[in-house]
């Protein structure tokens, strides 16, 4: 089973409808991060967070909100679409102790999302 | 602001090849350096991960180096194979945790 985890896999909205993506990890790490990734283009930073009561915005955090409903679980809101969110979005977790201090992060296989 | 980038955006070479991925960036204070390999639609493969005060470091036929004074990295990839294609990012840590991108080497290996 994969230790990260996203559903759905693709999802296909309209604009100003509410999504919800859903992160869970299996590999019991305390960091949990939230990336979109635009075509030819690097993974950007949207939300993250440091354990359950720690949530930090990123490079573009505006247009979403994010909600850490326990250490496995991290979920992505896009309160109202908008085409210019369609993007392929990743789930990264990493741990920021123990024999991997040095926080190596590792991906979930990502949402893809269209918003028409 | 740090900045990544990497050079080529894409290469194209023969199986047996020995290749160089090149990346560079701008603020020199980072914590480690992460090589990704990403395949169509899939998500992002840690292969290496170098830290601050380490040089290189070698994963099978991957080796990965990095040089902070001058704010590069490269990744040496020996005797190519079909299957080493996909896009391979390389992203930097901050002191605040957070991993900045390039925006990748889509790589094809033709046999």
């Amino acid at each position: 089973d994969a230790d990260v985890t996203q559903t759905p896999r693709n999802r296909i909205t309209k604009t100003g409808k509410r999504i919800m993506l859903e992160c869970s990890q299996t590999k019991g790490h305390d960091r949990m991060y939230w990336y979109r990734q635009d075509p030819g283009l690097g993974l950007r930073l949207i939300y993250y967070s440091f354990d359950v009561k720690d949530i930090n915005k990123g490079e573009i955090s505006d247009g979403y909100s994010v909600s850490r409903q326990a250490q496995a679980k991290f979920s992505l809101s896009l309160e109202s679409a908008i085409p210019n969110q369609t993007a392929l979005y990743f789930c990264a977790t990493s741990d920021s102790s123990g024999t991997s201090g040095n926080n190596e992060q590792f991906f979930g296989p990502g949402t893809r999302l269209t918003v028409l | 602001k740090q900045e990544v980038t990497q050079i080529p955006a894409a290469l194209s070479v023969p199986e047996g090849e020995n290749l160089v991925l090149n990346c560079s960036f701008t603020d020199s204070a980072i914590y480690n350096l992460q090589w990704f390999r990403q395949d169509p639609g899939k998500g992002l493969t840690s292969l290496l991960l170098i830290q601050s005060s380490q040089r290189e470091q070698t994963s099978g036929r991957l080796n990965a180096s990095l040089d902070k004074s001058s704010g590069r990295s490269t990744l040496y990839i020996a005797a190519s194979q079909p299957g080493d294609s996909a896009t391979y990012l390389c992203a930097v840590r901050d002191s605040s945790y957070k991993l900045i991108f390039g925006s990748g080497t889509r790589l094809l290996v033709r046999p």
